[in-house]
Formats: structure tokens, sequence, C-alpha cells
């Protein structure tokens, strides 16, 4: 398996203009997860979706930030308008309940470095 | 939302030395678990300790947990050069919501 795809791997983008981040999970996996990691803050959940719904996304910072999860390969983070303090890496990640495994282990991408000027 | 505390927050020792980095947290637990981040990568999970667990090894690692005082460490014997990275706890509790610590930085100096 390839593992957990993110694209694109580096944005940089001007304050004001919508960024989308894309994720592919594993496939088979029923949980995403999107996290955003700053120096300041640490790793921070977003927002996570079981076989697409969201679930809990009170970790989404404003209404700038919205994710969806059209099917169970791919879904996108959006922002709009980007502002400078949104600069961070943000990794989505995935995980299977087929074997009760989802709260032992999350696999991660390799994340996408957003820098917002 | 809550996180957890990793102390040091960056640690340096030569290779063949033993670190050890520990996790307080907050909450009940159903597992912690413990990451690894390489410089510009995503984490990857390297061992979980159980809430009705004390001490658990793989490999070279080693994780202890102590519940009563909401906290856990974790031991790299002989380190390697390989194992400069940033370590993180993270806790889960009833739900699927994972909780990452602030990570503690080490490098191996060969």
């Amino acid at each position: 398996d390839a593992g957990v795809i993110q694209s694109p791997r580096h944005e940089v983008t001007e304050m004001g203009q919508e960024v989308t981040l894309r994720c592919k999970p594993i496939s088979g996996h029923d949980y995403l997860f999107w996290y955003r990691q700053t120096m300041m803050r640490g790793l921070e959940l977003l927002i996570y979706f079981n076989n697409n719904v969201p679930i809990d996304d009170s970790g989404m910072p404003e209404d700038r930030f919205s994710a969806k999860m059209p099917n169970a390969s791919f879904s996108t983070l959006k922002i709009q308008p980007s502002e400078p303090r949104d600069s961070a890496v943000y990794f989505c990640a995935s995980s299977s309940s087929a074997t009760g495994k989802v709260r032992e282990t999350q696999y991660f991408g390799p994340g996408t470095r957003l820098l917002v000027l | 939302s809550q996180q957890g505390e990793e102390d040091p927050q960056a640690l340096s020792i030569q290779e063949g030395e033993n670190a050890t980095m520990n996790c307080s947290y907050k909450t009940s637990i159903n597992n912690l678990q413990w990451y690894r981040q390489n410089s510009g990568r995503g984490l990857v999970h390297l061992i979980l300790i159980r809430s009705n667990e004390r001490e658990k090894h793989s490999g070279r690692l080693r994780v202890t947990l102590d519940t009563s005082k909401k906290s856990s460490s974790l031991l790299i014997t002989a380190s390697r050069a390989a194992d400069t990275a940033s370590y993180f706890c993270a806790t889960v509790s009833g739900t699927y919501k994972y909780i990452f610590g602030t990570g503690t930085r080490l490098k191996v100096l060969a």
C-alpha cells in the first residue's frame, strides 16, 4: 500500500486566497483525521470522519476552514480566505476500525507545508 | 483541547547512550501511544500501552505508564544516530480523539 497520500506537499499563497489541501487515506480505512502542526500549538486535531461522515469538527478554528469527504478515498481541507496565521503543516491520518484498531494506531501522511504571505 | 506535556523539550545524547523522555496528561485514558516524527515527515506509530498495563517493551523501546500520576515514559536504549527525531505521546480516551503531547526533540550525536 502506498500509505496516506497528501497533495500538494508545499503550498505558498497570498493572504485572501483560497487554499485546498487533499488527502487519500489508506484503502480500507474508515477513519480519517486532519491535523495542524505549529511550533506554538503543537499538533492539533481539526476534524475527523468516520465512513465519510464528519464526527467531530470542534477543532476547526473558524468558519474559514471547511473539510469534506465525498467518498472513502478522498478528502479535502479548504481555507477560504487564507490568513498568515494559517501557516502550518497540515497532516492527514487514517485508521481502521475493522480489527478494533482505530484507537490503537494512526497512519500519517507526509503533510502539506502551507505558507500564507 | 487539552494536551499532554512532554519533557524534556529537547535532549542531546551520544550514540550508545540511553534516552528517556516523559509525558504527562490530564484526562483518563484508554491507551497511550508514542510516535516518532523525522524532520519534514509525518508521524510514525512506535508503541502502545493500555491503561491496565504498567510496562511494555518493543525492541530497544521500553514504555512505562503510571495512571495514578497520569504520566508515561519512553526509554530508547543504545541510541543510534538514526533515532534523531521528535517523539510525541498521544492519549486516546473513550472517543476516537487522539490528543498529542508537545513533543521531545532528540538528537543523537555520532
